[in-house]
């Protein structure tokens, strides 16, 4: 079974543009969630979906949306980029029961650096 | 919200000798306490996890134990090898609050030949 892919593997942007990731979870999972990692904050949870509907969200600016599609295919968008933002994206999946967790597995990120 | 406090940041062992990491959480409803290991280019992988009706797990040489009295959590690491070395990372969620972890800040274990 192939795992969670991530595109792209790496991204460069300037300051106020905008940019789009793309998760693909393994297949039959239906909960997508993304987190931030930079070296000064960690691992950070920035939103997760469920059925096409976001479930929970971290506290991150309104620059920071996302979305999942009918195949749980989903993608997170961040505009006006900001220097800040220049972090590894990583998307996790899990092959969720209503209201029980489980076991969440990541992909290899997208590192996005703001210039 | 939770808190989830890691230590230490850094840990060097010999080959063969054990490594324990140590989390603290702040959220007595926190009930999921996963492990990670994450190698350099690459996304965390789950290693272990524990549910709170549970006190110890052990798989092969790896396990971990949970005191919800004390809120804390540890990862052993028997017999390491050169490939245990990689950045481990505890985390804590409620299971009822969907897939939303919070991480501590991670050790970089090293495992000397």
């Amino acid at each position: 079974k192939a795992g969670v892919t991530q595109t792209p593997r790496y991204l460069i942007k300037t300051r106020g543009q905008q940019v789009t990731l793309s998760c693909s979870p393994i297949s039959g999972h239906r909960s997508v969630s993304w987190y931030q990692q930079t070296p000064g904050q960690g691992l950070q949870f920035l939103f997760e979906y469920f059925s096409e509907t976001q479930r929970n969200k971290g506290n991150f600016p309104g620059r920071f949306s996302g979305r999942q599609f009918s195949n749980s295919r989903s993608e997170m968008n961040v505009s006006t980029l900001e220097l800040g933002d220049s972090a590894l994206y990583l998307c996790a999946s899990s092959y969720e029961k209503p209201a029980h967790n489980e076991k969440l597995f990541f992909g290899s990120g997208t590192q996005l650096s703001v210039l | 919200g939770e808190n989830v406090e890691q230590h230490p940041s850094t840990l060097s062992v010999q080959e063969g000798d054990s490594a324990v990491i140590k989390c603290t959480y702040s959220d007595s409803a926190s009930n999921y306490f996963p492990w990670y290991k994450q190698e350099l280019g690459k996304g965390p992988q789950l290693i272990i996890d524990i549910r709170s009706n549970v006190g110890e797990k052990k798989d092969q040489r790896i396990a971990v134990t949970l005191n919800k009295t004390a809120k804390h959590f540890s990862l052993h690491i028997t017999e390491t090898q050169p490939e245990d070395s990689a950045v481990y990372f505890c985390a804590a969620s409620v299971m009822t609050s969907g897939s939303r972890l919070t991480f501590g800040e991670g050790t970089q274990l090293t495992v000397n030949p």
